[in-house]
């Protein structure tokens, strides 16, 4: 069956460290992904997109990879701040009907 | 521009109720999708819509109907509501498939 897999826990960490959330998924052959932040009672926003020929990307204190081989994407923020406490979405997008396919997403908490 | 709005914020229905969720854009994207957000889950499709006068099901559509009568609106109706469909439900649209942007939700609740 088709799966795509955020950490189920929230991820607690210190100000000023790298914050690393996975994204895993089975049986898709997305040509991008996207990673998405939601802060409560509001709609997601796109932060990042990368394609399934590109390794990395960079935006800010924000990186992201993707590793087809491993069907695997891990979303990296550097420095972080409490400001950066979220929940944060990964999205394959699929082709056909150019539709999204949500994680459940994984809640950041970063503490000062 | 004011992006994708969404009417109302909140309802309240009785079961066997009907209500629309109201969506419009007004950044002329073709494609418009609705979704369904239960907590702690991922975003459910419901149904969207490449474009005016076509509209397609998503993972969950039993329970919902969609219009696209114009490439601004796309709105979202209930009919017979049942407790199920207590969820919050987002409306997002996209020019070519690639960011899409997302609406403030309505809360709905079906008691």
């Amino acid at each position: 069956s088709q799966k795509i897999e955020q950490n189920s826990e929230a991820l607690n960490i210190q100000e000023g460290k790298t914050a690393t959330l996975t994204c895993n998924y089975t049986n898709y052959s997305p040509a991008y992904l996207q990673w998405y932040r939601q802060d409560p009672g509001r709609g997601p926003v796109f932060l990042l997109l990368i394609r399934e020929n590109e390794k990395e990307k960079r935006k800010e204190r924000l990186k992201v990879t993707f590793d087809t081989t491993l069907k695997q994407s891990l979303f990296h923020i550097t420095a972080s701040q409490p400001a950066d406490s979220a929940t944060y979405l990964c999205a394959l997008f699929l082709e056909y009907g150019n539709k999204l396919v949500f994680g459940a997403g994984t809640i950041l908490r970063v503490k000062s | 521009n004011a992006g994708v709005t969404q009417t109302p914020k909140f309802r309240i229905l009785k079961i066997g109720q009907s209500m629309t969720l109201q969506c419009t854009q007004d950044m002329n994207h073709n494609y418009m999708y609705w979704y369904r957000q239960d907590p702690g889950m991922g975003l459910k499709l419901i149904y969207y819509s490449v474009g005016a006068g076509i509209t397609d099901k998503g993972e969950v559509p039993n329970g919902y109907n969609v219009s696209r009568s114009t490439t601004e609106d796309f709105p979202l109706r209930l009919e017979l509501a049942a407790p199920s469909q207590t969820s919050v439900y987002f409306c997002a649209s996209t020019s070519q498939g690639f960011e899409q942007f997302f609406g403030p939700g309505t809360r709905l609740t079906v008691l």
